[in-house]
């Protein structure tokens, strides 16, 4: 069974260009979520989507934005980089069923904004 | 806001002994409290898991230990490995939902 997959693995971006990042949850699953990782801040939630609709929004601005398809396959968008963007980025998929709910995490995508 | 507090930050343990981290919540509305495993390169993995109704859960050498008066958990570690060498966070969420409230993580060495 194939786990969380998470597209680039890494990159390399400079200031103010764009980057969108891809996540394609295990199968079955219908909620994404998205996590941001770094030394300082720990793991800081982004936001979550169920059925191409997100559920959550953490406390991001809106440079950030996200989006989920009907395949669940979702992506994640920052735009206008900043130095502070570098990061991890982490995808978690799960399968919704409310009570426990497990997240599985992707690899992550490493971002570095020079 | 850190809504959950967890430490020490980083924990020296031998092989065979012990190793405990500590977490404190503050939303009181945090209903699930899982703990997290992180190897490098890897994304966090669940390790164990418990619900405020219940003051500890055991998973092999894994024990969660919940105090839903004091709002703090813990993980113990029994007859840690060096295998076990990895960064831990407790976590905390709310119903079933993703938006998930991580701590700050501990790393974990465990020497021979």
């Amino acid at each position: 069974k194939a786990g969380v997959t998470q597209t680039p693995r890494y990159l390399i971006k400079t200031r103010g260009q764009q980057v969108t990042l891809s996540c394609s949850p295990i199968s079955g699953h219908r909620s994404v979520s998205w996590y941001q990782q770094t030394p300082g801040q720990g793991l800081q939630f982004l936001f979550e989507y169920f059925s191409e609709t997100q559920r959550n929004k953490g406390n991001f601005p809106g440079r950030f934005s996200g989006r989920q398809f009907s395949n669940s396959r979702s992506e994640m968008n920052v735009s206008t980089l900043e130095l502070g963007d570098s990061a991890l980025y982490l995808c978690a998929s799960s399968r919704d069923l409310g009570g426990a709910n497990v997240l599985t995490f992707g690899a992550g995508s490493r971002l570095t904004v020079l | 806001q850190q809504q959950v507090k967890q430490s020490p930050q980083s924990l020296i343990v031998q092989k065979g002994g012990i190793s405990i981290i500590n977490c404190a919540y503050e939303n009181t509305a945090f209903d699930y409290f899982p703990w997290y495993q992180q190897f490098p390169g890897k994304g966090p993995a669940l390790l164990i898991a418990i619900r405020p109704d219940v003051s500890e859960k055991k998973e092999g050498r894994f024990t969660i230990s919940f105090n839903k008066s004091a709002k703090q958990f813990s993980l113990h570690i029994m007859d840690s490995q060096p295998g076990d060498s990895a960064t831990y966070f407790c976590a905390a969420s709310i119903g079933g939902y993703q938006k998930v409230t991580f701590g700050t993580g501990t790393k974990l060495q465990v020497i021979p």
